[in-house]
């Protein structure tokens, strides 16, 4: 069946990076856009960016561009998100999320991030 | 970017009634927008894509409808495990891919 395993939770400091792995199976991880999305506490959801697994082409979020890139390495279908110059407002779920070209139909676990000095 | 209204915030219901929510674009996107379920400490889950479609293995109680600029999830008859936060999304007009703020639909 399906899996989007992410990795674990995380503390950063501000000014560190992040970097959240994906690790997708049960399908073609090359067919399938990759996007992120993240969840600060208690609040919404906030679209971030996708990455298109079989050329590597990106596409972000205003908000995030210069601060976030993400990658992948087909040999171990897993994506990548990094994001650099955290800040306290960071702090949040980070999600990957399998796009079906009309909607996430397969979700990773949640990747907890603490952003705190 | 387009902006996503929900209404109410929150909306309290009892089992067995029915659940109406509304999801407002600040302009059109066609009929490209999603439905998605939260429950706490979960991530979302598809219900509903191109605006009045069932996502796979979603109940027949859940439909979605609307075009434009105005649309509605309904929920004809509430299953306590229906008690979440719902938040719709729009997929025309990108980046970025945005969401509204949730309705959460609370047990009365």
């Amino acid at each position: 069946q399906v899996q989007v395993v992410q990795s674990g939770a995380e503390v950063k400091k501000p000014g560190a990076s992040l970097n959240v792995s994906c690790k997708a199976s049960g399908y073609t991880f090359t067919g399938y856009y990759m996007h992120w999305v993240r969840q600060a506490p208690g609040q919404g959801l906030e679209w971030m960016g996708w990455i298109n697994p079989n050329s590597g082409g990106t596409n972000y979020a205003q908000k995030f561009q210069g601060r976030v890139t993400m990658t992948r390495d087909t040999s171990i279908s897993t994506a990548y998100m990094e994001l650099s110059r955290l800040r306290s407002d960071d702090t949040a779920v980070y999600y990957c999320a399998r796009d079906s070209l009309r909607g996430y139909i397969n979700w990773g676990q949640g990747t907890l991030v603490t952003v705190s000095s | 970017e387009i902006v996503l209204t929900q209404s109410p915030a929150t909306l309290s219901l009892s089992p067995g009634e029915r659940a109406t929510l509304s999801c407002r674009a600040s302009q059109s996107v066609s009929s490209y927008l999603a439905w998605y379920q939260q429950k706490p400490g979960q991530a979302p889950r598809l219900l509903i894509y191109d605006a009045s479609n069932r996502a796979t293995g979603i109940p027949a109680r859940f439909s979605g409808s609307g075009s434009g600029t105005d649309f509605t999830l309904s929920i004809s008859s509430l299953e306590p495990e229906d008690f979440a936060v719902y938040y719709c999304q729009q997929r025309s007009n990108w980046p970025p891919f945005t969401f509204g703020q949730g309705t959460k639909l609370e047990i009365k």
